[in-house]
């Protein structure tokens, strides 16, 4: 069974850069894209990028200049990188399997941008 | 703020139906494949429903979903107290090459 396991730092100031991890157990890279997706206080989803096994990425177009992703598959772990975060940051993080929809989802990371 | 649109909330009696829209256009829904994504209560969400209208492997078929157009439907027969939750529709927008959600709909069972 595929699961999804992630980590980070959950209280950043402005300026610095969120960093998270996705641990992948149970299965493979190949054949799929691993997402990003974040959820603000009582707000929707929102899609940050996706990353495959070859290093192909694909992001927001919102986030565009602040992310970039990267995939290990010696670590079995893909990884997310923000830069210059803001409270508007401030979200419950998700990391999932891509395949036509989200099917495996992590438990989620909260993170929070304050001073 | 949402591509897609949801109404943010929805409600019903034990044992009634429900339907949950999500409203989109031409480069998302009207050409790419919706999911539905059940969100408990502090909980990460669960892939309810894929390509439309199947359900993965443990959905009951109380859940059933369906698209005409630029929107789609999310239905729930024999509503359960357990079913409340907050549910968020989801496709690829082909203009903006990237995934779109709906804002999502909380689902009350009185």
């Amino acid at each position: 069974q595929v699961h999804l396991q992630q980590w980070g730092a959950g209280l950043l100031k402005p300026s610095e850069t969120l960093s998270l991890t996705c641990s992948l157990s149970g299965g493979s890279f190949g054949g799929y894209y691993w997402s990003w997706i974040r959820q603000s206080p009582g707000e929707g989803l929102e899609w940050i990028g996706e990353i495959n096994d070859n290093g192909i990425t694909n992001y927001s177009p919102s986030l565009n200049s602040r992310v970039s992703m990267s995939l290990d598959t010696s670590k079995n772990h893909f990884s997310l990188r923000l830069t210059s975060v803001t409270a508007a940051d401030t979200a419950v993080y998700y990391c999932a399997r891509t395949v036509g929809a989200f099917n495996v989802w992590g438990q989620g990371t909260l993170v929070t941008v304050s001073s | 703020q949402y591509v897609l649109t949801q109404p943010p909330a929805v409600s019903a009696a034990p044992g009634q139906r429900v339907t949950i829209s999500c409203s989109g256009s031409s480069s998302n829904i009207g050409n790419n494949y919706v999911a539905w994504y059940q969100q408990l209560p502090g909980t990460a969400p669960k892939l309810l429903m894929f390509e439309n209208s199947k359900r993965p492997s443990g959905i009951p078929d109380r859940f059933s979903g369906s698209r005409s157009g630029t929107s789609a439907t999310l239905a729930i027969t024999g509503l359960q107290t357990g079913d409340e939750a907050d549910y968020h529709c989801g496709t690829w927008d082909t203009d903006l090459n990237g995934w779109v959600f709906g804002g999502g709909t909380k689902l009350t069972v009185l």
